[in-house]
């Protein structure tokens, strides 16, 4: 099992909708959890991080941890075309002096209008 | 705006020649995390700099090779460099080791 699997997508949802992006991890990235939105030749950009089991929400954003299911989600109200993206996910593990960050591939996500 | 900043934005070399990319981290932040990414994919761990030692190393042979300076900023080394190091060269800046980490605008690198 990879350590941070996302589906690659593209994922297309109409402007207005709730976008759902999911990614699984495994056992060793399961400290603290990340996602960052990149645009097309951008570096990724922090929109959440969640650390505790449950729900974590930051305006129109929802991230989601289920740690007995070792899944993450992030969920996108009110979808805008300007959120039309890459969303990576991205899981932190290891002990103090080799911690780091583990990324999936990525869900390319297109907003219709 | 992360007040990550990299150099240069983009560098073209030939294989077998070596390269040196910089990373200004943002301000107060003492750790520094590199990445590569290759087209399509994530960004793949290269090796972490916490207080001007390495702090963890990806799955990157030892011709990738770092510093970190006084004030914080860090360099990322290649030497004989290969096609496949062909990506974009990601530096996150973060308040430690564990925290949560920003982005700089990365360093597009094509090898010929």
């Amino acid at each position: 099992q990879k350590e941070v699997e996302q589906n690659s997508g593209p994922l297309s949802v109409p402007e207005g909708a709730i976008a759902s992006l999911n990614c699984t991890y495994s056992d060793r990235v399961s400290q603290s959890f990340f996602w960052y939105r990149q645009y097309s030749g951008k570096s990724p950009e922090l929109i959440m991080s969640i650390y505790s089991n449950g729900d974590k929400e930051d305006g129109r954003f929802t991230a989601q941890l289920n740690k007995a299911s070792q899944y993450v989600s992030l969920l996108i109200r009110d979808s805008q075309p300007s959120d039309s993206a890459t969303y990576l996910c991205a899981g932190g593990g290891g002990r103090a002096g080799s911690y780091q960050l583990t990324f999936g591939k990525g869900t390319k996500l297109s907003v219709i209008p | 705006e992360t007040g990550v900043t990299q150099s240069p934005t983009h560098l073209i070399k030939t294989r077998g020649q070596q390269v040196t990319l910089r990373c200004s981290s943002q301000s107060g932040h003492n750790t520094v995390s590199w990445y590569q990414q290759a087209l399509g994919q994530g960004p793949q761990f290269i090796f972490q700099y916490y207080r001007e030692e390495e702090n963890g190393r990806g799955n990157f042979p030892p011709r990738f090779s770092g510093l970190q300076f006084p004030n914080y900023s860090s360099e990322l080394n290649v030497n004989a460099l290969e096609l496949d190091d062909s990506a974009l060269y990601l530096c996150a800046s973060s308040l430690g080791e564990q925290e949560t980490q920003y982005f700089g605008p990365g360093t597009r690198l094509l090898v010929l």
